[in-house]
This record gives structure tokens, C-alpha cells and sequence, in this order.
């Protein structure tokens, strides 16, 4: 299995700040990378497609890059409503992975 | 406009068989491309992906559960059927159905449940 290793698992930043979470697979992936949010008693959404595409209706503030096993998250403005835990998940391979989570909260 | 909901017991007593229901709305499974999978998250812990099941019949299963499980779909209905047997304590959690999407590079979950808690007690 591919495993996703995420960091931090946790983060406390003041809105408007630039967030950033990486995500690491435990072999190359290329670009088979997507990045879902999830806010507290809600299911799962996708922001973030093959690694660096926006999905439809997300704010452009969400980011993503990197290829083959290091990949970063950024969200270049912290908002209040951003407040979730945010997970990367590989496809390159089954079984489908996913990391760890990384909690933001406001400081 | 696309929905999807899970439906099943939210109480099983161990060893019993988990037999959930995904019933979606506004997309086919009969279409190219198109998929629905099923991921837990145990309470405060991470996703974990179960299974998926496309729409040529193509079924993929964890590893470590396929023992266990299970996916069915009936396309008439516009269900996905997801049996886990020999429920534990440990699988304990929130169950989500989702649709998968596979189109050139896209290849992800874009549209998912509310999710169903199910609780595994004697």
C-alpha cells in the first residue's frame, strides 16, 4: 500500500494568515494527488484535483502543488470558514489512501 | 442536481453482517467513466477507503477488509449495496458512499454522502 504521511497533524493560525500542509507518499505518485476538506460533522469535499487543479466553485485561495511523493496545500489567506481538517489521497494505485488529516483552527 | 445518501442499521452487535444502502440521484451508473465508492472514518480518526464499484462492473476492495466485503449495484434502482461481515467494536464509524469520477486525468470523489454512523455493540 501507498502511504500518505501528512504534517502537521494540527495547526493554529489568525485569519489571513498563509497555511501551509504537506502531504508525503511513500513512493512516487506523479501527480495522482487530490486534497479534500472536511468541516466538523460534515462529510468530505473536493477542492483540489491531480494535484494542483481547482475544482469548480472552489475560492481561488486554495492551492496545490508538487509531484512524484512531496506535495503542499496552501491556502494563501486563512478565513474563518475555513476552519476543517484537510486530507490528501492518492489514486496512483489501489488501495486508495489517504493521509492522516491536518486540523486548522483559528489562533 | 446530485445526491447521494446511505441508509442501514445504525446498531450492530458483533459478528453480525453490515449491509448498507447508497441510494444516488442526478448521475447513472451505467455511464463511462463513472463509479461510487465507500469510506469510513472511525470517531476522530481518519478516512479510510472500503470499495468501489464502477460502472462496468469493475470492483475494487480494501486489502485488509476485502475478505469481508462486498459491493453490489443495481442500476434500475440507482443503489449501491455495501455488505462488511463479522462486524467488530473496531469498525465502528462513519460510513460515506461517494461518486467516483474517472475522466482523462480526473480521477476522484467529487460528490459524497452525509454519511451513516454505525456502532458496533452486544
Amino acid at each position: 500500500d501507498i502511504q500518505m504521511t501528512q504534517s502537521p497533524s494540527s495547526l493554529s493560525a489568525s485569519i489571513g494568515d498563509r497555511v501551509t500542509i504537506t502531504c508525503q507518499a511513500s513512493q512516487d505518485i506523479s501527480n495522482s494527488l487530490n486534497w479534500y476538506q472536511q468541516k466538523p460533522g460534515k462529510a468530505p469535499k473536493l477542492l483540489i484535483y491531480v494535484a494542483s487543479n481547482l475544482e469548480t466553485g472552489v475560492p481561488s485561495r486554495f492551492s496545490g502543488s508538487g509531484s512524484g511523493t512531496d506535495f503542499t496545500f496552501t491556502i494563501s489567506s486563512l478565513q474563518p470558514e475555513d476552519i476543517a481538517t484537510y486530507y490528501c489521497q492518492q489514486y496512483d494505485d489501489f488501495p486508495l489512501t489517504f493521509g492522516g488529516g491536518t486540523k486548522v483552527e483559528i489562533k | 442536481q446530485i445526491t447521494l445518501k446511505e441508509s442501514g442499521p445504525t446498531l450492530v452487535k458483533p459478528t453480525q453482517t453490515l449491509t448498507l444502502t447508497c441510494t444516488f440521484s442526478g448521475f447513472s451508473l451505467i455511464t463511462s467513466g463513472v463509479g461510487v465508492g465507500w469510506i469510513r472514518q472511525p470517531p476522530g480518526k481518519a478516512l479510510e477507503w472500503l470499495a468501489l464499484i464502477y460502472w462496468d462492473d469493475d470492483k475494487r476492495y480494501s486489502p485488509s477488509l476485502k475478505s469481508r466485503l462486498t459491493v453490489t449495484k443495481d442500476t434500475s434502482k440507482s443503489q449501491v449495496v455495501l455488505t462488511l461481515t463479522n462486524m467488530d467494536p473496531v469498525d465502528t464509524a462513519t460510513y460515506y458512499c461517494a461518486r467516483h469520477i474517472l475522466n482523462g486525468g480526473y480521477d476522484a470523489f467529487d460528490y459524497w454522502g452525509q454519511g451513516t454512523l454505525v456502532t458496533v455493540s452486544s
